[in-house]
């Protein structure tokens, strides 16, 4: 089946500074990927959406200035996180969808990345 | 997208069946029901997905009312493996591209015991 690779799988970096988390499809072409983050104990909220050779849709709250995203090629999504702050420690998450011959979809998720800022 | 309830927590013994209900009383008549589960520190996976008739796959299967307005899934032999949150989510047939982003409620933390 399809698979979403993510990574890193963990990363723990001081206060004011940038990570980028990688999103790669690596059997299939994704022009469009999703975003989560997860708080523990919380479920997945979309954060954004990522669309090839075009801008990102980011959900209502989140700020599009700390949490760039770059959908460069059909294959791979980043996600920097800016000046990182202890509060944006969290499991963000990636997908992407496939349509299904006969109707809906089904989305492949990528292993996580546990981001720690300390 | 039509909203969906779950009983927050279920426990079950290993080597046992496992049935997993979800409530879609507002589904509509083109509402996918999709069920995913994450296993801890795991992003989600899929499970299995269906739009009226009962589903098996190798995973678990998935019986539906006839009224469409509730489901199950059905683990038929528990594994410690199984141990998971379990998300069951309505999806429009017609969602994808830009749209096809699932949104998660709390689903059902699953505990399955030795």
């Amino acid at each position: 089946g399809a698979v979403v690779s993510q990574h890193p799988s963990w990363v723990i970096c001081k206060s004011g500074t940038s990570v980028k988390i990688e999103c790669r499809s690596l059997d299939f072409q994704a022009t469009t990927m999703f975003w989560y983050r997860q708080f523990p104990k919380q479920s997945l909220m979309l954060m954004a959406t990522s669309n090839e050779g075009s801008k990102a849709t980011y959900e209502q709250g989140v700020e599009k200035d700390k949490f760039l995203i770059n959908h460069a090629s059909l294959t791979l999504s980043t996600l920097t996180v800016t000046s990182a702050h202890p509060e944006d420690s969290s499991f963000y998450i990636c997908s992407a969808s496939i349509s299904r011959r006969g109707g809906g979809t089904e989305a492949f998720f990528g292993q996580g990345t546990r981001l720690t800022v300390v | 997208d039509a909203k969906t309830t779950q009983p927050n927590s279920m426990e079950s013994n290993e080597e046992e069946p496992v049935h997993l209900p979800c409530n879609h009383s507002t589904i509509s008549g083109t509402d996918y029901i999709h069920w995913y589960r994450q296993l801890p520190s795991q992003g989600p996976e899929y499970v299995i997905h269906g739009l009226t008739s009962n589903v098996n796959n190798r995973m678990a299967s998935l019986a539906i009312a006839e009224d469409r307005k509730s489901s199950t899934l059905i683990l038929h032999r528990a594994t410690l493996r199984d141990a998971a949150v379990y998300y069951c989510i309505l999806r429009d047939r017609w969602y994808g591209g830009s749209q096809g982003n699932l949104i998660f409620g709390k689903g059902t933390k699953l505990s399955v015991k030795p």
